[in-house]
């Protein structure tokens, strides 16, 4: 079991959809992750928030667009997306106290979208 | 920025036999290796970490990993691998709070 819950599990979406991912964490962790993995590659950054802050965006497009209502929720909104968009998104937290580098990420499941 | 390599991009091994898999970093002042298992269809698992004191680390599962500061590596150890542990597994590194570096993987068959 994972203390990280996405939802949903699985979706499929048309390119002229909007739907929303989400994660929910309840282990006080202060930063959230967005990844995109394709199969057999290690999970790409896409959005980091930091304190309910974004603080990392690695130049991705605006199809995507997130959202951390509180330190427990962070959602990943899409819109107009791609055929090549279809991968595993994972959401992951961790708790970087200010001054100490060191906690580990801990993951959710996932969600897998296919956009048709 | 950190690099990670995992030169290995497929380990086959027997059931009940010893495996290694490695993993060789960009070096740096200090840092912060883990490394994760991802099995089929779920997210990433962590199995151990290093973060200071002892350079062996013990994680889930039965795997350890040695932390080697002059060859700039973490390699990853099991005595002996079962059916489960066929798995993806993913060494990464952190430097930074929220700055996680991953390698390429090494995708785990272990053989009947």
């Amino acid at each position: 079991d994972t203390e990280v819950t996405q939802t949903p599990k699985h979706l499929v979406m048309g390119m002229t959809n909007k739907k929303s991912l989400k994660c929910e964490q309840h282990m006080g962790h202060r930063a959230m992750y967005w990844y995109k993995q394709k199969a057999k590659k290690p999970p790409e950054l896409m959005f980091v928030y930091s304190y309910e802050k974004l603080s990392i965006n690695e130049s991705v497009p605006s199809r995507f667009s997130p959202e951390c209502p509180n330190s427990s929720l962070l959602n990943l909104h899409l819109h107009a997306l791609q055929p090549e968009d279809s991968a595993l998104y994972l959401c992951a937290s961790s708790s970087p106290t200010r001054g100490q580098d060191n906690s580990p990420l801990h993951f959710g499941n996932g969600t897998r979208l296919t956009v048709t | 920025a950190q690099s990670v390599t995992q030169l290995d991009s497929q380990v086959p091994v027997f059931e009940e036999a010893p495996v290694e898999l490695r993993c060789n970093y960009s070096s740096s002042v200090s840092v912060y290796l883990f490394w994760y298992v991802q099995y089929p269809n779920q997210g990433l698992q962590l199995l151990l970490k290093y973060l200071s004191g002892s350079t062996l680390v013990k994680g889930i599962n039965g795997f350890e990993a040695e932390f080697n500061k002059s060859q700039t590596s973490f390699h990853l150890r099991k005595p002996s691998v079962h059916i489960s542990d066929t798995a993806e597994y993913f060494c990464a590194v952190s430097d930074t709070g929220n700055q996680f570096y991953f390698g390429t993987g090494t995708s785990l068959t272990v053989i009947p």
